[in-house]
């Protein structure tokens, strides 16, 4: 069963920091890893997917890394705002022979707060 | 593109009533998937359809939960007798699913669900 954990579980810093956030997965058989953010309350939005074959992917502030063989992936956000402040999720597709019909897997979250 | 819509937005029943939701997905995409998120954890995959055909049900999908795509359109999760223990966000998503990059998921704002 495939099992995804986030560390850390909050992070508090303060604005224009750059900050890493790591997501570690137990089954390197995936077909795609996907981050999202959700505000409180809200539902969530997709920031980056990365395929199994690509290494990272960029979208201005953020650039997301993954290394399959050993289950991690990053996401790197860069000189941080409060608004970037939200609950970031990271999520994997297990690979399914050819074809993948997407059922996600999450992490708990990581809670970002980004103060002025 | 208007996006994934999720209705109603905020749901309080007593318990032992029956509720259901309604999700409009993208107007292209052929494949929904319905999550249950609860306070504090990241989204749990609960079914997921490819147009009209229910493909995959959790086993936290009781048989107090049905969830339906008549059309291959919009979507429709119903819970009978519901229990506090259901309170939790509803998510909808969907996506084409024809390539790897249509494999990512776009979400709608959800339905939060109080039992009281």
């Amino acid at each position: 069963k495939q099992e995804v954990t986030q560390i850390p579980a909050a992070l508090s810093v303060p604005e224009g920091e750059n900050l890493v956030l790591n997501c570690s997965f137990t089954d390197s058989a995936i077909y795609n890893l996907q981050w999202f953010r959700q505000d409180p309350g809200k539902g969530l939005t997709s920031l980056l997917l990365i395929q199994s074959s690509q290494r990272e992917q960029t979208s201005g502030r953020l650039n997301a890394s993954l290394d399959k063989s050993s289950g991690r992936s990053t996401l790197y956000i860069a000189a941080s705002q409060p608004g970037d402040s939200a609950t970031y999720l990271c999520a994997v597709i297990r690979y399914a022979g050819g074809t993948s019909y997407g059922k996600l897997t999450f992490g708990q979250g990581t809670i970002l707060t980004v103060h002025p | 593109d208007t996006g994934v819509s999720q209705d109603p937005r905020h749901k309080i029943t007593k318990r032992g009533q029956n509720v259901t939701f309604r999700c409009d997905p993208i107007s292209e995409h052929n494949r929904l998937y319905w999550y249950r998120q609860t306070l504090g954890q990241g989204p749990e995959f609960l079914t997921y359809f490819q147009n009209e055909a229910q493909l995959e049900k959790s086993r936290l999908l009781s048989d107090r939960f049905s969830a339906e795509r008549p059309k291959g359109s919009f979507s429709t999760l119903e819970i009978q007798r519901t229990e506090q223990g259901d309170s939790a966000m509803y998510l909808c998503a969907s996506n084409s699913g024809t390539s790897v990059k249509s494999n990512e998921q776009y979400f709608g704002p959800g339905t939060r669900l109080t039992v009281t």
